[in-house]
């Protein structure tokens, strides 16, 4: 069975901090990785995509892929109590029409 | 990405009683999926609604309980039939993007059974 692993924390940082979270899939042909955010309450928001190894940066966020270690993190630089939510790491492993959801990392960052 | 409404947006109902809920996207999709997230947990696929044809369904879940329709590509509903206070849940519907097969959410429905 696919599986994507997440600590679930919580996550507590700081204010102004960088913020790493991890996840681990076990499907060594996944082809796609994508990191979500979801809010108290709201739906999964996709905030970064990943499809090959290194690093690949959006404003405040960096994505790390390492196939090789089959590990995907996301790194959240100067955090802001606004970032405070669940993240979802999701793995799209091919063969498959659908990703596999970890079960999210709460992060909390304190003023 | 496509933009997806849900409705209600919450629900209170009393067991053994049914809700619809309905979804629309603002764009034509050829696949819809249905998850349920239970408080603290993750996502769950319920069921993938193509159009034409009928739904394909997870492992633990029946069309009795759940039945969905699927009546054009930019529109579905999800029942959820005789509830019981083990389904209260968000149910989200989805949709997949077309390069690397994200997954775009709506705003869910948020459902207690009492």
């Amino acid at each position: 069975q696919k599986e994507v692993e997440q600590n679930s924390g919580p996550l507590s940082v700081p204010e102004g901090a960088i913020a790493s979270l991890n996840c681990t899939y076990s499907d060594r042909v996944s082809q796609s990785f994508f990191w979500y955010r979801q809010y108290s309450g709201k739906s999964p928001e996709l905030i970064m995509s990943i499809y090959s190894n290194g690093d690949k940066e959006d404003g405040r966020f960096t994505a790390q892929l390492n196939k090789a270690s089959q590990y995907v993190s996301l790194l959240i630089r100067d955090s802001q109590p606004s970032d405070s939510a669940t993240y979802l790491c999701a793995v799209w492993p091919g063969g498959s029409y659908i990703p596999t959801f970890g079960r999210g990392t709460s992060l909390i960052v304190h003023p | 990405s496509a933009v997806i409404s849900q409705k209600p947006s919450r629900d209170i109902c009393q067991r053994g009683t049914s809700l619809t809920i309905q979804c629309q996207v603002d764009s034509q999709v050829t696949m819809m999926f249905w998850y349920r997230q239970q408080p603290g947990q993750s996502l769950t696929l319920i069921a993938t609604a193509n159009q034409g044809s009928e739904a394909t369904y997870e492992s633990g879940f029946v069309i009795d309980k759940f039945p969905i329709s699927r009546p054009n590509l930019t529109f579905s509903t999800l029942t959820v039939s005789n509830m019981s206070p083990e389904d209260s849940s968000i149910y989200l519907c989805s949709v997949r993007g077309t390069d690397h097969y994200e997954q775009y959410f709506g705003p869910g429905t948020r459902l207690t059974v009492t």
